[in-house]
């Protein structure tokens, strides 16, 4: 079967780095993606990649190893508006995005 | 402002009865998506369409049918509403074939309670 595997809550304090790590085992592998979304609102979009790297926007990075099946997506200079979910997918053979259950991240002062 | 729309925002429905949820896009993204989000779960995609006449089943169909006319609006119907039902759902959309392949872009999302 198919499944990706993130922490369920994490928690880190403003100004600090969080790195917030994936594993996947997809049929197939088609590019992974980031999404945040905050409570109540819509997942948005934050990062895709398909080449194994590091890809930096920002505060956001994100990394990823094909061979080892892994990921993760790094914030840097925390701020309070951070505190959300984050939400890893894999676009798997048949380019449907199979996606984890996601990271609630806590931000303390 | 392009983006996507749903409707209702939120809905309380009693178990048995009929109900479409209204999604429509102005980005002329080819493909469009139902996903349900429950506590704990990721999200789960109910049926897509990758372009306007055609759809196909996703990871959890059952309880649900979809059609698209063209390609702006994609609603979903839950013909005979259980408990089991009660979600957050979310209708998406994407350039299939574009730049950046597959970024999904999603709406606010519509809450239903099923009692």
């Amino acid at each position: 079967g198919q499944n990706i595997d993130q922490p369920t809550e994490m928690t880190a304090t403003e100004g600090a780095i969080v790195q917030i790590n994936c594993t996947y085992q997809t049929s197939g592998f088609n590019g992974l993606f980031w999404y945040q979304q905050h409570a109540g609102e819509a997942p948005t979009f934050l990062s895709y990649n398909v080449l194994d790297g590091l890809e930096e926007k920002g505060r956001f990075s994100s990394f990823l190893s094909r061979s080892k099946g892994y990921s993760y997506l790094l914030l840097k200079e925390l701020q309070m508006k951070d505190s959300a979910s984050y939400l890893c997918a894999v676009l798997d053979s048949n380019y449907q995005l199979i996606w984890g259950a996601g990271t609630k991240l806590i931000i303390k002062p | 402002i392009a983006g996507i729309t749903q409707a209702p925002t939120s809905q309380i429905l009693a178990a048995g009865r009929r109900m479409t949820l209204r999604c429509t896009q102005d980005m002329r993204h080819n493909a469009m998506y139902w996903y349900r989000q429950d506590l704990g779960l990721g999200l789960r995609l109910i049926h897509y369409s990758n372009t306007a006449g055609t759809t196909g089943k996703g990871e959890v169909p059952d309880g649900y049918s979809v059609s698209r006319a063209n390609t702006d609006d994609f609603p979903l119907t839950l013909a005979s509403a259980v408990p089991s039902q009660t979600s957050v759902y979310f209708c998406a959309s994407s350039d299939v074939g574009g730049s950046r392949p597959d970024t999904q872009y999603f709406g606010p999302g519509t809450r239903l309670t099923v009692l």
